[in-house]
């Protein structure tokens, strides 16, 4: 199916395991991002990355790494889980920015994980 | 840096109510503005957008529009109905860079019949 897919969309792990939320687009679109989602805090940006091997650090990135082989995949890891990190991540795509008028600046989303940390 | 700030929810309204949503932000040059609305349990959806100062973005009822002079994009509806319940973000995307979208905290309105 067309779109954008996270798996696992919920995930329990305890503190200090490594853990690795997987996001998929199958639009070959550009650009990837990797959101967390917090009471009061909206999304803060995590990573994003602007093409294949191309990566680079948001608003809260620590405790986390990315990697961006292919096109379609943009993969989030926690090195070592803490308790912090339970949130709801989002992943998120849009195309390269067109020029002009009627540029499409849309970003898709993903349905989102939902990570606990115990 | 660039930032969004949102009036804080919840927002608690009756069927029919007219609904308004301030949203300011902070941005150097020429940023392009949204609205995303997420329902229960689902991901983020694109409610409408303005790339410039002036345009009206509109959609499924909801307006908002670009205003340079006191940097705000306030989203508005005439009348809401309890399908409007879910959480409302405002962002912007900056005009250089990776383009990356920056999001308000977010403000939760519940609809009631």
């Amino acid at each position: 199916d067309a779109g954008i897919t996270q798996s696992p969309r919920y995930k329990i792990t305890e503190t200090g395991r490594q853990v690795t939320l997987m996001c998929h687009q199958t639009w070959s679109h550009s650009y990837m991002f990797w959101y967390r989602q917090d009471l009061g805090h909206g999304l803060r940006l995590i990573y994003y990355s602007a093409a294949a091997d191309i990566t680079d650090k948001g608003e809260v990135p620590d405790g986390y790494v990315v990697s961006r082989s292919k096109t379609e995949n943009f993969p989030l890891t926690l090195e070592s889980a803490t308790r912090s990190q339970t949130s709801v991540y989002f992943c998120a795509s849009r195309p390269r920015q067109g020029r002009g008028l009627g540029r499409n600046t849309e970003a898709f989303f993903g349905q989102g994980t939902r990570l606990t940390v115990v | 840096g660039n930032s969004v700030t949102q009036m804080e929810g919840p927002v608690t309204l009756s069927e029919e109510a007219f609904l308004t949503i301030n949203c300011t932000y902070t941005a150097t040059g020429y940023p392009s503005l949204f609205w995303y609305v997420q329902y229960p349990g689902e991901g983020l959806q694109l409610l409408l957008k303005a790339t410039k100062a002036d345009d009206k973005g509109s959609n499924k009822g909801f307006e908002a529009t670009y205003r340079k002079e006191t940097t705000s994009f306030h989203l508005e509806k005439g009348s809401v109905q309890v399908s409007d319940s879910a959480v409302y973000f405002c962002a912007l995307m900056s005009s250089g860079g990776y383009n990356k979208l920056i999001f308000g905290a977010g403000t939760r309105l519940a609809v009631h019949p």
